[in-house]
This record gives C-alpha cells, sequence and structure tokens, in this order.
C-alpha cells in the first residue's frame, strides 16, 4: 500500500499569514490515465471530512481561492495564503491513485497562535 | 441537497455484531460506487471498504476482511456495512463517503461503534 507522510503534524499560524503543510508519498501517484488523483481534506473538530482540494490542485465547489494545492509525483503542498479563524483544524491528504485502498497521511493540526 | 445519513452505531461487546445503515438522498445513488471508512477516536482516517453500483465489485482492507460486509440497494438508495466478530480497535466512527477522484465528494455525518465489554 501506498504511504501518505505529512509534515509537520502540528501547524500553530498567526491570522492573516501564510501556511504550509506537506505530503509525500511513497512511490509516484501519477494514474495509468495520467492523472494524479491526490486529494486535500479539511475536518472541524467534531465534523466529517470536507474535501478542499481533488487531483492535486483543483478546488472543490466553494472552496475559498485562498487554499491552494500543488505538487506532482510524490511531493505535495497544501497552502493557505491567508489564515482565519475558521481554517482551524486538521487536515489530510488522501491518495486515490494506487486503489483499494485508499490511504490517507496521519494530519496536520492547523492552530491558532 | 446531498444527503448520506449514518446510523446503526452503538456499543457492543467484543465478539458481537452490529449493521450500519447509511441512507443517500439528493443524487442517484444506483450510479455511485459506495465506500466506508472510519477514524477512531482521536486518530486519522482509515478506508475500510467499497461496493460498486451494481455490487459485482468489492473491496476490504485487510483488517476487516472475514470479519465485515459491505452490501447495498439501490431501490432503497442504502450501503449497509455488516460487521462481526468485534474488537476494541474497532472502536470509531464510521462514515460512509462517495468516490473521491471526481469533481463530487460526498460524506456522511458519521455514526459511533464503542466496542467494551
Amino acid at each position: 500500500d501506498v504511504v501518505m507522510t505529512q509534515s509537520p503534524l502540528s501547524l500553530p499560524v498567526t491570522l492573516g499569514q501564510p501556511a504550509s503543510m506537506s505530503c509525500r508519498s511513497s512511490q509516484s501517484l501519477v494514474h495509468s490515465d495520467g492523472n494524479t488523483y491526490v486529494n486535500w481534506y479539511q475536518q472541524r473538530p467534531g465534523q466529517s471530512p470536507r474535501r478542499l482540494i481533488f487531483s492535486v490542485s483543483k478546488r472543490d465547489s466553494g472552496v475559498p481561492d485562498r487554499i491552494s494545492g500543488s505538487g506532482s509525483g510524490t511531493d505535495f503542498t497544501l497552502k493557505i495564503s491567508r489564515v482565519e479563524a475558521e481554517d482551524v483544524g486538521v487536515y489530510y491528504c488522501m491518495q486515490a491513485t494506487h486503489w483499494p485502498p485508499w490511504t490517507f497521511g496521519q494530519g496536520t493540526k492547523v492552530e491558532i497562535k | 441537497e446531498v444527503q448520506l445519513v449514518e446510523s446503526g452505531g452503538g456499543v457492543v461487546q467484543p465478539g458481537g455484531s452490529l449493521r450500519l445503515s447509511c441512507a443517500a438522498s439528493g443524487f442517484i445513488f444506483s450510479n455511485f460506487g459506495m465506500n466506508w471508512v472510519r477514524q477512531a477516536p482521536g486518530k486519522g482516517l482509515e478506508w475500510l471498504s467499497y461496493i460498486s453500483s451494481s455490487s459485482s465489485t468489492i473491496y476490504y482492507e485487510d483488517s476487516v476482511k472475514g470479519r465485515f460486509t459491505i452490501s447495498r440497494d439501490n431501490a432503497k438508495s442504502s450501503l449497509y456495512l455488516q460487521m462481526n466478530s468485534l474488537r476494541a480497535e474497532d472502536t470509531a466512527v464510521y462514515y460512509c463517503a462517495s468516490p473521491q477522484r471526481g469533481i463530487t465528494s460526498y460524506w456522511g455525518q458519521g455514526t459511533l461503534v464503542t466496542v467494551s465489554s
């Protein structure tokens, strides 16, 4: 199975400042169809996961453009250009390229300093 | 509005059984494969099982293979997870979720399963 490794695991941020988190996979996530199926999810306390980004960099409906995804191959990044209070939560990367199974990273916990 | 509503969670003794349900609405359920994902308390997300739209293809994560059975009833727009031989390590919130590769991503609110004597 593909191992997804996130860093950092904890990310204290200042409101209005940028934040960035990384996700690395144990093998290339380029599918034979040419797509790279890497998603990012936000999970606020007490809530279900909400997908923010799919296929590395495509924003889901309703996701603000201050949130962006990038990367290729085995290295992927989620960036928040200006952190707001509503961004507090745990962020997970997930791969759906080499499936089954889907595999998730351990999560990066974003909190306000 | 798309909704996935899980039910059937609760407290069960080790070795016991539970059947989870996921009621879907707001989309054409019979067109979608579906998944179960769980999250142990304070832990990350773990994919468990997938069933195709016609039930012809089924996959399981190794730790639940032989103990859990996924099924669906397209006429009722419902997904199920029969869980047998439950262990303490199966304690988690269980989510049903749509496929995650495309432009749609649906998740339920989850149902808590606690395995304890």
